[in-house]
């Protein structure tokens, strides 16, 4: 049983350009959610997808968007970057219901210059 | 709304100790109750959970925490910490329904020193 994936590791991008991380969810998994953590902060919550569609989302403006696919992968696409979006990305995948959960990829670090 | 507090940024303490990282929780209606563990350059780990039931967690690598709803607190402990236990943790609520995003702390950095 493959775990949570993502790409990639490390990721250097310049202010104003746009970014896509990918993230390949566990077997067996249909929801896949996504966080920032910034640097000294907890991971926050930025949306989720169910069957290929959003059903919720954090406080993230909407040049933070996202795509899940039939194999329930997954991306984040983040336009007009700012330097502010130097963080931690996170993805994680779960069954859906309440307290199920949620499997962790090993994140991806972006760096806005 | 839900909100978690972490109330000590970083704990030292020597290996072989005991230690308690404390969690306390806002919510106006009922969640369930996370703790996972963040080692460096790495992803999150679950440690153990909280749902229902008995109020005594036991979780992954010896740790265990204690839901105690009038104080709404989740303490995460472990009898005897290793060197090996140094990370980040993490306390965390969700909230039920269709969504069931988490609500971290911003964490506690353990540090086991020898």
């Amino acid at each position: 049983e493959t775990g949570v994936t993502q790409s990639p590791t490390h990721l250097i991008k310049t202010r104003g350009q746009q970014v896509t991380l990918r993230c390949s969810s566990q077997s067996g998994h249909n929801t896949v959610s996504w966080y920032q953590q910034a640097l000294g902060q907890g991971p926050q919550f930025i949306f989720q997808y169910y069957r290929e569609e959003e059903n919720g989302r954090g406080n993230f403006p909407p040049r933070f968007s996202g795509l899940q696919f039939p194999n329930y992968s997954s991306e984040l696409n983040v336009n007009a970057l700012e330097l502010d979006d130097s963080a931690l990305y996170l993805c994680a995948s779960r069954t859906a219901g309440s307290g199920t959960e949620a499997f962790f990829g090993q994140g991806t670090r972006l760096t806005v210059v | 709304a839900q909100s978690v507090t972490q109330l000590d940024s970083q704990v030292p303490v020597f290996e072989e100790a005991p230690v308690e990282l404390r969690c306390n929780y806002s919510s106006s209606v009922s969640v369930y109750l996370f703790w996972y563990v963040q080692y460096p350059n790495q992803g999150l780990q679950l440690l153990l959970k909280y749902l229902s039931g008995s109020t005594l967690v036991k979780g992954i690598n010896g740790f265990e925490a204690e839901f105690n709803k009038s104080q709404t607190s989740f303490h995460l402990r472990k009898p005897s910490v290793h060197i090996s236990d140094t990370a980040e943790y993490f306390c965390a609520v969700q909230k039920g329904g269709a969504t069931n995003k988490l609500i971290f702390g911003t964490g506690t950095l353990l540090a086991v020193q020898p």
